[in-house]
């Protein structure tokens, strides 16, 4: 499909891990990213991920890509109520009327206390 | 270092009226796109600028433009403002353009119109 996709809701508990997934489109895409919005404010960027690797962490970060699947995941360890936001995955694409950055529409992480 | 600032943080203005809001990027950034955020559409791209120059554009009217200045500060301008064009513009740099850098937000500018 031409769209990045997310499920757009997770909630978990406190403490738990949380694994927010993604999928892209384009196989050509060499830098993919994620990005956290908290409310009333803009788009935070978490972490990135170039295309010739398969896994980067850090921190309570970690970043898997499945370039075969064109899958990307971002999992968070020890889940705080600070986590609490949307975040956005994005692959880039040079130029086009959509511009560098494609994303999708977000995930929405709630953590329960 | 100073992060991407958007000037001012809010406005309300009402139809037929126009807007213009400011972008100041991370000091070396070249690169300045703009996006609008609507619960509905998501984040959609609007223009990027990149040495004083648009290098792309999304597919909006054009009552939406945009400039950059030779200190890499843009501004984007809406004419004849519409209910619809109620949004959170948010406008991000990067050193370079492609999409092989990352791009960096501003809190952005919530517009509203009445």
């Amino acid at each position: 499909g031409e769209d990045v996709e997310q499920s757009l809701f997770l909630s978990v508990r406190e403490g738990d891990s949380s694994v927010i997934n993604c999928t892209y489109t384009d196989s050509s895409s060499t830098y993919l990213y994620w990005y956290k919005q908290e409310p009333g404010a803009g788009l935070q960027l978490l972490t990135y991920i170039f295309s010739n690797m398969d896994m980067k962490q850090d921190q309570r970060l970690t970043v898997l890509l499945n370039k075969k699947d064109k899958h990307l995941s971002l999992r968070i360890a020890d889940t705080q109520t600070g986590d609490s936001a949307i975040y956005f995955c994005a692959e880039n694409r040079y130029g086009g009327s959509q511009g560098n950055l494609i994303f999708g529409k977000g995930t929405k992480l709630s953590v329960k206390p | 270092k100073a992060g991407v600032t958007q000037t001012p943080r809010y406005l309300i203005k009402t139809r037929g009226q126009q807007v213009t809001l400011s972008c100041s990027p991370i000091s070396g950034h070249r690169s300045v796109s703009w996006y609008q955020q609507t619960p509905g559409q998501g984040l959609q791209f609007l223009f990027e600028y990149f040495s004083e120059t648009q290098r792309n554009k999304g597919n909006f009217p054009g009552r939406f433009s945009g400039r950059q200045f030779s200190n890499s500060r843009s501004e984007m301008n809406v004419s004849t403002l519409e209910l619809g064009d109620s949004a959170l513009y948010l406008c991000a740099s990067s050193w370079g353009t492609g999409g092989n850098q990352p791009q960096h937000f501003g809190d952005g500018t919530r517009l509203s119109i009445l």
